[in-house]
C-alpha cells in the first residue's frame, strides 16, 4: 500500500458544483495533515490544515477520519480559479519523520 | 519576511556535468525538505535536513546525489554527472518545527539535462 494515496482524477465539474476528494494514508501514527494546491508548473501552496475536529475555511472543508485513515477535502460553489492539482500531505512518523505527498488530484472547473 | 528562496530558477547542464541547487529557508526555519517532480507526476520526497544534520535521505538515489545544510548558508542539493533522467523540477521547502507544521515552498529549480 502506498504511504499516501489519492485518486488522480481528473475531476471535470461545472462552475458552482460541489466536489470532494479523499486521500488515504498508511501510517496510523501520523498526527498532522494538510491540503496543498499546486497550479501548473508552480510550487505547492498550503490550502488548509486538517484537524481532528474538521476545519472549514470559506467554501473549503477538510475532514479527518482516523479510524479509516483518510482525509477529505470538500469544495462548495466551485469557481473557475479552483482549477488546480490538490495534494494531500501526511507526515510519515517513524524515526525520521519524512513528509510524504500524495500524487495529487487534478480538478478542472468548466464554465 | 522573505519566503523560501531557491536559485537558480532554471539550470541547464550537459550530461556528465554537475548541478548545484541552492535553498535558503524562511527566517527562523531550521527544517529543510527537498522534493523532485517529474512532468505530470507528484512530488517525490528526497531528503530531510536540519542544520548540519541529514535526518532522512531515504528518497535520495544512492549514487551521484548528495545534500547538505551547513551551519551557515543555504542548503545545497548536489547532483554529480547528471543524466537526462535527472531533468525535473526540484522543490525545497522549510518549516519551523518539522512534521507538525505546514511546509513553505520555494519557487523551485527546473533542471534540464541536454
Amino acid at each position: 500500500r502506498k504511504e499516501v494515496e489519492q485518486d488522480p482524477g481528473p475531476f471535470n465539474v461545472p462552475e458552482g458544483a460541489t466536489v470532494a476528494f479523499n486521500c488515504t494514508y498508511s501510517n496510523s501514527a501520523s498526527q498532522s495533515f494538510f491540503w496543498y494546491r499546486q497550479d501548473c508548473r508552480k510550487e505547492p501552496k498550503l490550502l488548509m490544515s486538517v484537524y481532528s475536529s474538521g476545519n472549514e475555511d470559506g467554501r473549503f472543508t477538510a475532514q479527518l477520519n482516523r479510524a479509516s485513515q483518510y482525509i477529505s477535502l470538500l469544495i462548495r460553489d466551485s469557481k473557475l480559479s479552483d482549477s488546480a492539482t490538490y495534494l494531500c500531505v501526511a507526515p510519515y512518523l517513524d524515526s525520521a519523520s519524512k513528509i510524504i505527498f500524495g500524487s495529487g488530484t487534478r480538478l478542472s472547473i468548466r464554465p | 519576511n522573505a519566503g523560501v528562496m531557491q536559485n537558480p530558477r532554471h539550470l541547464v547542464r550537459r550530461r556528465g556535468q554537475e548541478a548545484r541547487l541552492r535553498c535558503s529557508p524562511m527566517k527562523g526555519h531550521s527544517h529543510v525538505y527537498w522534493y523532485r517532480q517529474l512532468p505530470e507526476e507528484g512530488l517525490k520526497f528526497m531528503v530531510y535536513l536540519q542544520k548540519e544534520n541529514i535526518i532522512d535521505e531515504s528518497g535520495m538515489p544512492k549514487e551521484r546525489f548528495s545534500a547538505e545544510f551547513p551551519k551557515e548558508g543555504p542548503s545545497i542539493l548536489r547532483i554529480q554527472q547528471v543524466v537526462r533522467g535527472d531533468s525535473a523540477a526540484y522543490f525545497c521547502a522549510s518549516s519551523p518545527t518539522g512534521s507538525d507544521s505546514p511546509l513553505h515552498f520555494g519557487n523551485g529549480t527546473r533542471l534540464t539535462v541536454t
